[in-house]
């Protein structure tokens, strides 16, 4: 149980264009939804907090007209990069907290897209 | 500050016992997470703790003392599939996972 998905898992696309991802709970509902970003041999950055159909809560430092995310459906967020530059290449996860079990704060991760920008 | 404290690389031998242990500093707490994290992958959860003593799940077990502010995570009976990082997490009283860069565990047969 508690199975999160993403998609797609790897996308390469040239500078200036727009990518979005999606997560989603497979087998729960998640109220709550986490996007975070990990480069190589760093530990995981929040870039935002998700709660079904509100605005999402940014870090200090994330920009959110470049990182805009959508989370309609207690099943669904979505995150798109916007005007992506080589920069914003990285490993962007998603969590959803599923507040019915192992205590209810438990994050269950997505398995992560890989973003290649040319 | 928020602060975590956890050997940076850790070798074991396939078949043998490791403990994985973290102290930690949070504004405020909620519980402490245990992750694992293969190389290139998404972390996946192994444990939660939110009172004092040990936990047991199979193979791992996590234990907690929230007034020293510490933690380790047993790793037993350890198999080549567990080389991977591992993740303290502690929960601040934001509610919010702080990520450190965790312990690389290296299994040799």
């Amino acid at each position: 149980g508690a199975v999160v998905s993403q998609h797609p898992s790897r996308v390469i696309c040239k500078s200036g264009t727009s990518v979005k991802i999606e997560c989603r709970s497979l087998d729960f509902q998640a109220t709550t939804m986490f996007w975070y970003r990990q480069f190589p041999k760093q530990s995981l950055m929040l870039m935002a907090t998700s709660n079904e159909g509100s605005k999402a809560t940014y870090e200090q430092g994330v920009e959110k007209d470049k990182f805009l995310i959508n989370h309609a459906s207690l099943t669904l967020s979505t995150l798109t990069v916007t005007s992506a530059h080589p920069e914003d290449s990285s490993f962007y996860i998603c969590s959803a907290r599923d507040g019915q079990r192992d205590g209810g704060e438990t994050q269950y991760f997505g398995p992560g897209t890989r973003l290649l920008v040319l | 500050g928020q602060n975590i404290d956890q050997p940076t690389e850790m070798t074991a031998t396939e078949g043998a016992i490791v403990q994985i242990n973290c102290t930690y500093q949070t504004s405020g707490f909620n519980g402490l997470f245990w992750y694992q994290q293969h190389a290139g992958e998404a972390p996946t959860f192994l444990s939660y703790n939110v009172l004092d003593g040990l936990e047991e799940k199979g193979r791992f077990s996590s234990f907690l003392s929230r007034s020293k502010g510490y933690s380790y995570l047993l790793l037993k009976e350890l198999q080549m599939k567990d080389s991977a990082s591992y993740l303290c997490v502690p929960l601040d009283s934001n509610y919010q996972l702080i990520w450190g860069a965790g312990t690389k565990l290296i299994i040799k047969p």
